[in-house]
């Protein structure tokens, strides 16, 4: 079966656009999970989904960061005002409720 | 706090060469789980396997092994002898029962095996 996709594989933008990121998770998977990853670093949670709503949005680093789930199933992380900091792979995963998670190939944001 | 160290930033071997990944985790939680994935250069980090905290048997898999200790706070990784196919970078992972399922990775370990 298919697994977790996600859109755009690249994305390049200027400092303070705004852009979004999309998440196609695993069919059926009802827990949906945002990371991101900097370069020569393990992958930090920034934000967690159980079906519609955000269940956990702890790691979201600051209010320029926004994540939803409308329909429970694909997810869209949006950043506004984007900084060079905010330049990492941003990585999706989905698992069924207590289960491992499997991760899709990222979105590799650079912001310019 | 929870935590997960991977001390080895970058490991060398030799192919057909025993390694073995360390991973140290720090949790205040009696139920967790423990994972390792591996990122290969391609970038989609794989699942390799899940333990919860009250099974402390090791598990095999293949040239993969497991070795959990509660009493070190340890989940150590072993590729019995390694290929080049094996070169990757591999995380370790904490997930605690009452938080959803979100997981703490360490730094990651990068593996090289030469032929």
């Amino acid at each position: 079966g298919a697994g977790v996709s996600q859109t755009p594989s690249n994305k390049v933008t200027e400092k303070g656009k705004y852009v979004e990121l999309r998440c196609d998770p695993i069919s059926g998977h009802t827990a949906l999970y945002w990371y991101r990853q900097s370069l020569g670093q393990g992958p930090e949670f920034l934000i967690y989904f159980q079906g519609t709503g955000a269940a956990d949005d702890s790691g979201l680093p600051n209010d320029r960061f926004f994540a939803v789930r409308p329909e429970g199933s694909v997810s869209t992380l949006k950043i506004q005002r984007t900084e060079r900091g905010d330049s990492a792979v941003y990585l999706c995963a989905s698992s069924r409720i207590g289960n491992e998670q499997f991760f899709g190939p990222g979105t590799r944001l650079t912001v310019l | 706090a929870q935590k997960v160290t991977q001390a080895q930033t970058e490991i060398s071997v030799v192919e057909k060469e025993d390694v073995t990944l360390d991973c140290v985790y720090e949790t205040r939680d009696t139920t967790y789980y423990l994972f390792w994935y591996k990122q290969p250069p391609s970038g989609e980090l794989v699942f390799l396997i899940r333990r919860n905290s009250f099974d402390e048997q090791n598990e095999i898999s293949g040239r993969y092994s497991w070795n959990f200790q509660k009493s070190t706070s340890s989940f150590n990784f072993t590729i019995t002898a390694s290929q080049v196919v094996d070169s990757a970078v591999y995380f370790c992972a904490l997930s605690e029962y009452n938080q959803g399922g979100k997981l703490i990775f360490g730094q990651g370990t990068e593996l090289s095996v030469k032929p």
